[in-house]
């Protein structure tokens, strides 16, 4: 069965470091891979997404995840955090071919930003 | 585009009233869900649809109800609403085709309190 993991429940980083957001799946097949973000109040946005091809894939806002497939891994990284950025964010994985129903959302990690 | 709207964003119902919740979606999405998020949770999926006339369950579709008349409109039924029943309610459409790209739109919420 799909799963979805992500290890932090809470992050707090600096304004302007780094930032790197886990995320772990359990699929058999290639996965179709997402993180979504969250503002208080609102509903998600899709940052990225990851279907096949290149393993870097860039989405808004700056952001950008890698797929590693030895890793079962789909983290989520950038690199110069705004006070904007804080957020929840949430990791998804699809089914293989039927990616767009039955999506898994891991549990999510809250992101606060200090200045 | 309005996108995902949902109605009402806030509701408190006292235990074992019924209301439904409303979606609709402009974008032509021939997929729509219905999911919960817990404080702390990641999103549950209650409901899902492919198209007009089609709907599925999902993880946790026990005291909920949907239908799907239209590609439009993907409402939400709570019968005897009971205290588990608390929590934020989103309503997401994607479009899923050979070459679709799955990622989900999501309204905004509905904030439900039962009493």
């Amino acid at each position: 069965a799909q799963s979805v993991t992500q290890p932090d429940i809470h992050i707090t980083v600096s304004e302007g470091a780094s930032l790197e957001l886990r995320c772990n799946y359990s699929y058999g097949a290639t996965p179709y891979l997402f993180w979504y973000v969250q503002s208080p109040g609102q509903g998600l946005q899709l940052l990225l997404k990851y279907f096949s091809g290149d393993t870097l894939v860039q989405g808004i806002k700056g952001f950008e995840a890698e797929f590693k497939r030895s890793q079962s891994s789909f983290n989520l990284r950038k690199p110069s955090v705004h006070w904007s950025d804080a957020a929840e964010y949430f990791c998804a994985v699809g089914a293989g071919n039927t990616g767009g129903f039955k999506t898994i959302f891991g549990a999510g990690t809250r992101l606060f930003v200090k200045a | 585009n309005a996108g995902v709207t949902q109605t009402p964003k806030f509701r408190i119902l006292k235990i074992g009233q019924s209301m439904t919740l409303q979606c609709t979606q402009d974008m032509n999405h021939n997929y729509m869900y219905w999911y919960r998020q817990d404080p702390g949770m990641g999103l549950k999926l209650i409901y899902y649809s492919v198209g007009a006339g089609i709907t599925d369950k999902g993880e946790v579709p026990n005291g909920y109800n949907v239908s799907r008349s239209t590609t439009e409109d993907f409402p939400l039924r709570l019968e005897l609403a009971a205290p588990s029943q608390t929590s934020v309610y989103f309503c997401a459409s994607s479009y899923s085709s050979s070459g679709g790209s799955y990622e989900q739109y999501f309204g905004p919420g509905t904030r439900l309190t039962v009493t």
